[in-house]
C-alpha cells in the first residue's frame, strides 16, 4: 500500500500570509495527487485534483504544485476562511486510495 | 443540487451489525463508482470501500474485507454498506463519496454519519 506523510502536522499564521503544506507519498504516484480542506464538523471539500488543477470555484490564491513522490500545497494570502484542516490523496494504479494525516491550520 | 446525505449510523457494540444508507440527489450515481470513506476522531480519512458502477465488483480494505459488504441500487440512486463483525476499531465517521474518474479524485462527499462501537 502506498503511504502518505504531510508536514508539517499543524501551523499558525495570520490573514495575508502565504503557507505551503508538503505531502510525499511512499512511492512515486506520477500526478495522482488531490488536495482536500476539512472545516471543523463538516466532511472534506475537493480543492484541487491531478496535483495543480483548482476545482471550479476554489480560489486562485489556492495552488499546487509536484509529481512523483514530493507535492505542495500554498495559500496565498490566507483569508480567514481557510484556516481548517487540509489533506493529500493519492488514485494511482491500484487500491486502496490513501490519504495524508493532515495538517491543521490555525490563526496565530 | 448535487447531493450525497448518509443515514444509519448509531451506537453498535462489537460483533454486532450496522447498515449504512447513501442517498444522491441532483446526479445520477450510475455513471460513477460509489466509496465509503471513513475518518476517526483526530485522523485523516481512510478509504474503505469501493463498488462499480453497476454493482458488479466491489473492493475492500483488509481490516474490513470479509465484514463489510458495498451494494447500490441505481434504481433509487442509493448506496449501501452493511457492517458485520463490528470492532472498536471500526469507530468512525463514515462518509458517502463519489469518484470522479475524469479528475481521479473524490468529488462529491456527503455529510457523514457517525458510528461508534461500544
Amino acid at each position: 500500500d502506498i503511504q502518505m506523510t504531510q508536514s508539517p502536522s499543524s501551523l499558525s499564521a495570520s490573514v495575508g500570509d502565504t503557507v505551503t503544506i508538503t505531502c510525499r507519498a511512499s512511492q512515486s504516484i506520477r500526478t495522482f495527487l488531490s488536495w482536500y480542506q476539512q472545516r471543523q464538523g463538516e466532511a472534506p471539500k475537493l480543492l484541487i485534483y491531478s496535483v495543480s488543477n483548482l476545482k471550479s470555484g476554489v480560489p486562485s490564491r489556492f495552488s499546487g504544485t509536484g509529481s512523483g513522490t514530493n507535492f505542495t500545497l500554498t495559500i496565498s494570502s490566507l483569508q480567514p476562511e481557510d484556516f481548517a484542516t487540509y489533506f493529500c490523496q493519492q488514485s494511482y494504479n491500484t487500491l486502496p486510495y490513501s490519504f495524508g494525516p493532515g495538517t491543521k491550520l490555525e490563526i496565530k | 443540487q448535487v447531493q450525497l446525505v448518509e443515514s444509519g449510523g448509531g451506537v453498535g457494540q462489537p460483533g454486532k451489525s450496522l447498515r449504512l444508507s447513501c442517498e444522491a440527489s441532483g446526479f445520477t450515481i450510475s455513471r460513477s463508482p460509489m466509496h465509503w470513506v471513513r475518518q476517526a476522531p483526530g485522523k485523516g480519512p481512510e478509504w474503505v470501500a469501493v463498488i462499480s458502477f453497476d454493482g458488479r465488483n466491489a473492493y475492500y480494505r483488509d481490516t474490513v474485507e470479509g465484514r463489510f459488504t458495498i451494494t447500490r441500487d441505481n434504481s433509487k440512486n442509493m448506496v449501501f454498506l452493511q457492517m458485520n463483525g463490528l470492532k472498536t476499531e471500526d469507530t468512525a465517521i463514515y462518509y458517502c463519496a463519489k469518484f470522479e474518474l475524469g479528475v481521479s479524485a473524490f468529488d462529491v462527499w456527503g455529510q457523514g454519519t457517525m458510528v461508534t462501537v461500544s
